[in-house]
């Protein structure tokens, strides 16, 4: 079975810090994609990333950066947290193409004070 | 600009009945259309996928259909059952790198 792993299930951060929210997968997946959810809007394409080191910008980018140094491990930061970033965070991965199913995560619940 | 519209309104059916879920898009030719479930607390889980040469796919009591001339996809659940309620997403995928882009998705609530 296919394994995506978010490093924390609930995190609570402060205003100003940065924040590294990790996510694994253990299916040599060529693709990952962090999403964030919110009531009403759906899910919502942060940062995609096709390869080792190839990122591609997604329809929410301002704020977050990413970090793909090894194809199985894929990083969202949050360089200076705010309020407004307080939502469900979503890793998922997939097989390289346009045809192929992406295997979620279980989310990670972010709360910035 | 790219848009994928769902119902945002909750559909409520009897269980038994058919559900039928909506998935509309526009400035966007997408070659691949997916959809998937999501449970309260999870990540969405996938269901089914539709090229976009194909008008029908079924899968046990799911049926998807894709119309590119009318930009929808129409998802169907029959002899639809309490344990079916949830979320449903549908997403779209054009680029060659697989880039997948979800609507708003639509909450089914099957009543026994």
């Amino acid at each position: 079975d296919v394994k995506v792993t978010q490093s924390s299930r609930y995190l609570v951060k402060r205003t100003g810090e940065k924040v590294f929210l990790e996510c694994v997968q253990d299916m040599d997946h060529e693709n990952m994609f962090w999403y964030r959810q919110d009531p009403g809007l759906g899910l919502r394409l942060i940062y995609f990333s096709y390869d080792v080191k190839m990122k591609e910008k997604g329809d929410i980018p301002e704020g977050y950066s990413v970090s793909r140094e090894k194809k199985e491990r894929f990083s969202l930061i949050l360089e200076s947290a705010s309020t407004n970033q307080t939502s469900m965070y979503l890793c998922a991965s997939s097989l390289e193409g346009m045809s192929t199913e992406a295997f979620f995560g279980q989310g990670t619940r972010l709360t910035v004070v | 600009s790219q848009k994928i519209e769902q119902n945002s309104e909750a559909l409520n059916i009897q269980e038994g009945k058919t559900a039928t879920l909506t998935c509309n898009y526009t400035n966007y030719s997408p070659a691949y259309l997916q959809w998937y479930r999501q449970d309260p607390g999870r990540g969405p889980v996938f269901l089914l996928l539709i090229r976009e040469n194909e008008k029908e796919k079924r899968k046990e009591r799911l049926k998807v259909t894709f119309d590119t001339t009318l930009k929808q996809s129409l998802f169907h659940i029959t002899a639809s059952q309490p344990a079916d309620s949830a979320t449903y997403l549908c997403a779209l995928s054009r680029s060659n790198t697989g880039k997948l882009i979800f609507g708003q998705g639509t909450t089914l609530q099957v009543k026994p």
